[in-house]
């Protein structure tokens, strides 16, 4: 069901810079759809992190950022914290699916 | 402040219905300005959108899922709910409610509720 792709881990240490790619196709991020991040915690609500491609709702600290070209976009933690171990998941809208598509999901490790 | 809260069934049997209900506080589910969605994450895999109500009880589903989903409305409790009919061991999963918010041309989901886990198994 997921036709975004995204790796799955990442890491770094505390300070340190993480991005996270989300790849699609044509019939999503490629035809012009935006891209939305969440943050997933165990035992907690998931958590709009970014939405319309690059736009932090009130509250979203300004490490976290937002970018998107071609079929492709990126989340990028800057002054990575401990706190932002999680998995994280873009999100999009398919043509050929026909409704609303997630990423493989990515695990962010601080080392 | 808008919140979500999951409430149904932990266990349901094999060939049985899931039935689970998102009692929603801080807004008017019948309000028309919002989309109210279903969102599961099954063991080790990830995020997958089920379906969602809005105004006037209409609906969108998942291709994949629709012959077996039915999602509405009960606007006096303030709820809107999730049957998911045939279930298998390929249906055990955490359920999240959402609302779902649009400003024409793109669509997210915030908030989220806390998530129900509901296990397919006799």
């Amino acid at each position: 069901q997921s036709v975004l792709t995204q790796p799955p881990s990442v890491s770094g240490a505390p300070g340190q810079t993480v991005t996270i790619s989300c790849t699609g196709s044509s019939s999503n991020i490629g035809a012009g759809y935006d891209v939305h991040w969440y943050q997933l915690l165990p035992g907690t609500a998931p958590k709009l992190l970014i939405q319309g491609n690059s736009n932090r709702p009130s509250g979203v600290p300004d490490r976290f950022s937002g970018s998107k070209s071609g079929i492709s976009a990126s989340l990028a933690i800057t002054g990575l914290q401990a706190e932002d171990e999680a998995d994280y998941y873009c999100q999009s809208y398919d043509s050929s699916l026909r409704g609303y598509v997630f990423g493989t999901g990515t695990k962010v490790t601080v080392l | 402040q808008v919140q979500l809260q999951e409430s149904g069934p932990g266990l349901v049997k094999p060939s049985q219905t899931l039935s689970l209900t998102c009692t929603v506080s801080g807004a008017s589910i019948s309000s028309g300005t919002y989309y109210w969605s279903w969102i599961r994450q099954s063991a080790g895999k990830g995020l997958e959108w089920i379906g969602r109500v809005y105004t006037r009880g209409y609906t969108n589903y998942n291709p994949s899922l629709k012959s077996r989903v039915t999602i509405s409305f009960d606007t006096s409790k303030n709820q809107f709910s999730l049957k998911l009919t045939s279930v298998t061991a390929a249906d055990t999963a955490f359920y999240y409610c959402a609302r779902g918010v649009t400003t024409g041309t793109t669509y997210w989901f915030d908030p989220w509720g806390q998530g129900s886990l509901v296990t397919v198994s006799s």
